[in-house]
């Protein structure tokens, strides 16, 4: 069991050049998780799914774009990277049991990501 | 809609002391609380969590939280630190009932200095 894999592990971007970051869980999760993470400020919330073929916009979406085709992969995308979006991501993904998701997630290894 | 609030940005701590991180929350509904830890250059991983029951909730190496709803906190504790509990450490809420996010507090960074 690999668990929530990211892929790659690190990256360097020019301003305006795109990039897919993947996300990959083996657990047969329904629900998946962008986040990324600033100094000081936590996680927070890019975009999420809460199944196959569905997506919804988090705390932070502006810049990026997401899809979820299968429900073992979710991409984020940048279509033109700013070196604002200079961050570490993560991805995560939980279960749900019976009727109540109580959102315990299992996150990946993260993406160091540097736009210049 | 819920918020995080982790006291302390930074937490040191001499090898063998006491510990406490401490998060204060708010809500307008019950909720779910939890504390992950992040080890350098590494993901998020769960250290416990709060659903319902007992209010003293303990976890992974050693540590434990007390959820006090009357203060609205969910402090966490060790009695006895090590080298390799040198993390960042962030608290965490979701709303209960249904489907909801979890909103993160900023982070403690706990240093333990030999």
């Amino acid at each position: 069991n690999a668990g929530v894999t990211q892929t790659p592990k690190f990256r360097v971007l020019k301003t305006g050049q795109s990039m897919t970051l993947l996300c990959a869980q083996d657990m047969n999760h329904e629900y998946m998780y962008w986040y990324r993470q600033d100094p000081g400020m936590g996680l927070r919330l890019i975009h999420y799914s809460v199944g196959e073929g569905t997506t919804a916009k988090g705390e932070v979406p502006d810049g990026y774009n997401v899809s979820r085709l299968k429900k073992q992969n979710f991409l984020l995308g940048l279509e033109s990277a700013a070196p604002s979006q200079t961050s570490v991501y993560f991805c995560a993904s939980s279960y749900k049991r019976g009727a109540d998701l109580y959102n315990e997630q299992f996150f990946g290894p993260g993406t160091r990501l540097t736009v210049l | 809609a819920q918020s995080v609030t982790q006291l302390d940005s930074q937490v040191p701590v001499f090898e063998e002391a006491p510990v406490e991180l401490r998060c204060n929350y708010s809500s307008s509904v019950s909720v779910y609380l939890f504390w992950y830890v992040q080890y350098p250059n590494q993901g998020l991983q769960l250290l416990l969590k709060y659903l319902s029951g007992s209010t003293l909730v303990k976890g992974i190496n050693g540590f434990e939280a007390e959820f006090n709803k009357s203060q609205t906190s969910f402090h966490l504790r060790k009695p006895s630190v090590h080298i390799s509990d040198t993390a960042e450490y962030f608290c965490a809420v979701s709303g209960a009932g249904g489907y909801n996010k979890l909103i993160f507090g900023a982070g403690t960074r706990l240093a333990v200095h030999p």
